[in-house]
């Protein structure tokens, strides 16, 4: 089965730009996705397709995709930013959706 | 207002069962691609399984966990989603949440999450 490793944690200060790794065997040739999730809620949706930012989602949310390693980056980074963030693909081979492990990211 | 509220967690004994259920509102639920994500207490997000709109095939799909114990079924005349779980083990106690795609323009991205309905299996 398809597998999508995130580091455990990543701290950032406010105002600085966080990077989110997802790596995942030529997870380039596939559609990334990324969720927020804050405690006791559901998640949110705040990258689609690599790159692209639902409705509402601010601008300071993008997406890379390439080789081996999705990055989801998050610019001038707030206290509310803080949460856990997941990504996810959906493996064609078995058509079956896939997420990754997750990572904390604290703002200090 | 697009909504997805579950429904019909609770407490089991190990190998017992349990049909959650997700009543949709505010889009066109017949047309919707349904997934059944979970996460256990303190855990990561894992996909569970996903039912097909009839129209494209209506069929199944299950993460390697709970095949052959659950069972993702679809009701469009009353806009709902359920989720059988049978043989329950206390590896399934989680929080259960029903997600679809309705503002984005992909089937396999989860833009509508409901609030979750926790499933405990414990004796």
């Amino acid at each position: 089965s398809y597998v999508l490793t995130q580091p455990p944690s990543v701290s950032v200060a406010p105002g600085q730009t966080a990077r989110i790794t997802c790596g995942g065997n030529n997870i380039g040739s596939k559609s990334v996705h990324w969720y927020q999730q804050k405690p006791g809620q559901a998640p949110v949706l705040v990258v689609y397709d690599d790159s692209d930012r639902p409705s509402g989602i601010p601008e300071r949310f993008s997406g890379s995709n390439s080789g081996n390693t999705a990055t989801l980056t998050i610019s001038r980074v707030e206290a509310g930013d803080e949460a856990d963030y997941y990504c996810q693909v959906w493996d064609s081979s078995s058509d079956l959706g896939v997420f990754g492990g997750g990572t904390k990211l604290t703002v200090l | 207002e697009v909504q997805l509220v579950e429904s019909g967690g609770g407490l089991v004994k190990p190998g017992g069962s349990l049909r959650l259920s997700c009543a949709a509102s505010g889009f066109t639920f017949s047309n919707a691609w349904m997934s059944w994500v979970r996460q256990a207490p303190g855990k990561g997000l894992e996909w569970v399984g996903r039912i097909k709109s009839k129209t494209d095939g209506g069929t199944t799909d299950y993460a390697a966990p709970v095949k052959g114990r659950f069972t993702i079924s679809r009701d469009d005349s009353k806009n709902t989603l359920y989720l059988q779980m049978n043989s329950l083990k206390t590896e399934d106690t989680a929080v259960y949440y029903c997600t679809t795609a309705v503002g984005v323009a992909t089937r396999n991205a989860f833009d509508i999450w409901g609030q979750g309905t926790m499933v405990t299996v414990s004796s």
